[in-house]
Formats: structure tokens, C-alpha cells, sequence
């Protein structure tokens, strides 16, 4: 069926960057598509940008656009979200989610990561 | 981009209840690729259903979808303990795969 595994939270000073890692198990991982989303305390889920596994290529929400760096390693089956420039706003639980194009349809979300909490605080 | 409003923002009611809860979005989504999660206090959000009304894997079928367009609705037929948490729809077509606020499903 398939696992994702997220890396241990973070606490981070403004300004500074952070690293995410997303470990992928139980599925061949180039089947699928990784994506990232976020949610800040109390907010809704924003999705942030997604990687293909098997080429590399990705694509970002404009509302991350220079800040955000998702790549893959695909001798480890994992998948890195890396965020620049943090301040207090980006404090929030980072996930990552899997989905596919299987025969030309789409697929939504079916496995989720269990979340990295990211703390910016001076 | 596609807007998705969801309503109620909360919903009260008690175990047993119908539970009706509306997304609407700013613009048809494409081939109906509507999704519902479930998401519980400090987890990762769970598929319900997508395809508008396919259950995921697991799912009871006291859920169900409905809707085309721009109008969808989750339905829980009969509420157990365990539903009370807060639904999340998606558009999953394209990138942005945008995401409504939320409606909370709590205990009256």
C-alpha cells in the first residue's frame, strides 16, 4: 500500500532555511508524484508545489515561488522540501502527499506523510 | 485558479445525526475531480472520497459523495464518535490543488 515518512520537527530563527525530508516505502516510488502542503496553527491546507518522481520536473504555487526547492533522491526513495527566507508566518506542520496520473486519470492525495511542525521564533 | 467555499464553517450536532456539509467552487471543476479529507487533532488528513463520490479505500459507506459543477456534498449518514473532526474538499485536477477552509464537524 505504501509509507511515507516525514523528518523530526524544526525550530528555525527568521531569516534562516529548512530542510524537509519525505522517506517513501512499500510502493515503487516513481509511480508517483510527491507533493507538499502546509497548515498553519489553525488554518486551512495550502499546497505548496509538487515534484515527478521519476524526472525531476517541478512545479510551485506563486505563493512560494522563490523560496521553495522540492527534489527527489531516488536511490533513497525520498523527496526534500527545502524553504528559504522563514519568518514567523511560515510556522506551521508540513506534509507531504502522494498522487498519480494512472491511464490518464487523475488521482488525488491517497497517502499522506505525518507531518513536520516547522517553528519560527527568534 | 479555483476558489472553494465550504459551509458550514461548524457544524454542531449529536452521534446519530445526518451530517450535510457543501463545497462550492468558484469555477466547474474539470472532470470531476472533487476530493473530501478527514482530518483529526494533530494528524495528517485522510482520503474520504474522490471522483465526487468513489469512497477511498476502507471508508465506511455511511459517507458519501454527490455534486457536480461547481456544488458538491459530503454526506455522513448516521454520526459515529469517531467523525467528529474537520472536512477539508480539494480540487485535484490541476496544480494549484487548492483546498477549501474547512468545515468542523463537532459534539452538540
Amino acid at each position: 500500500q505504501g509509507q511515507l515518512v516525514q523528518s523530526g520537527a524544526e525550530v528555525k530563527k527568521p531569516g534562516a532555511s529548512v530542510k524537509v525530508s519525505c522517506k517513501a516505502s512499500g510502493y515503487t516510488f516513481t509511480d508517483y508524484a510527491l507533493h507538499w502542503v502546509r497548515q498553519a496553527p489553525g488554518q486551512r491546507l495550502e499546497w505548496m508545489g509538487w515534484i515527478l518522481t521519476g524526472n525531476g520536473d517541478t512545479k510551485y504555487s506563486q505563493n512560494f515561488q522563490g523560496r521553495v526547492t522540492i527534489s527527489r533522491d531516488t536511490s533513497a526513495s525520498t523527496v526534500y522540501m527545502d524553504l528559504s527566507g522563514l519568518r514567523s508566518e511560515d510556522t506551521a506542520a508540513y506534509y507531504c502527499a502522494r498522487d498519480r496520473v494512472f491511464r490518464g486519470v487523475v488521482y488525488p492525495f491517497d497517502i499522506w506523510g505525518q507531518g513536520t511542525m516547522v517553528t519560527v521564533s527568534s | 485558479e479555483i476558489v472553494l467555499t465550504q459551509s458550514p464553517d461548524t457544524l454542531s450536532l449529536s452521534p446519530g445525526e445526518r451530517a450535510t456539509l457543501s463545497c462550492r467552487a468558484s469555477q466547474s471543476v474539470s472532470s470531476s475531480y472533487l476530493a473530501w479529507y478527514q482530518q483529526k487533532p494533530g494528524q495528517a488528513p485522510r482520503l474520504l472520497i474522490y471522483g465526487v463520490s468513489s469512497r477511498a479505500t476502507g471508508v465506511p459507506d455511511r459517507f458519501s459523495g454527490s455534486g457536480s459543477g461547481t456544488d458538491f456534498t459530503l454526506t455522513i449518514s448516521r454520526l459515529e464518535p469517531e467523525d467528529f473532526a474537520v472536512y477539508y474538499c480539494q480540487e485535484y485536477c490541476c496544480s494549484p490543488k487548492t483546498f477549501g477552509q474547512g468545515t468542523k464537524v463537532e459534539i452538540k
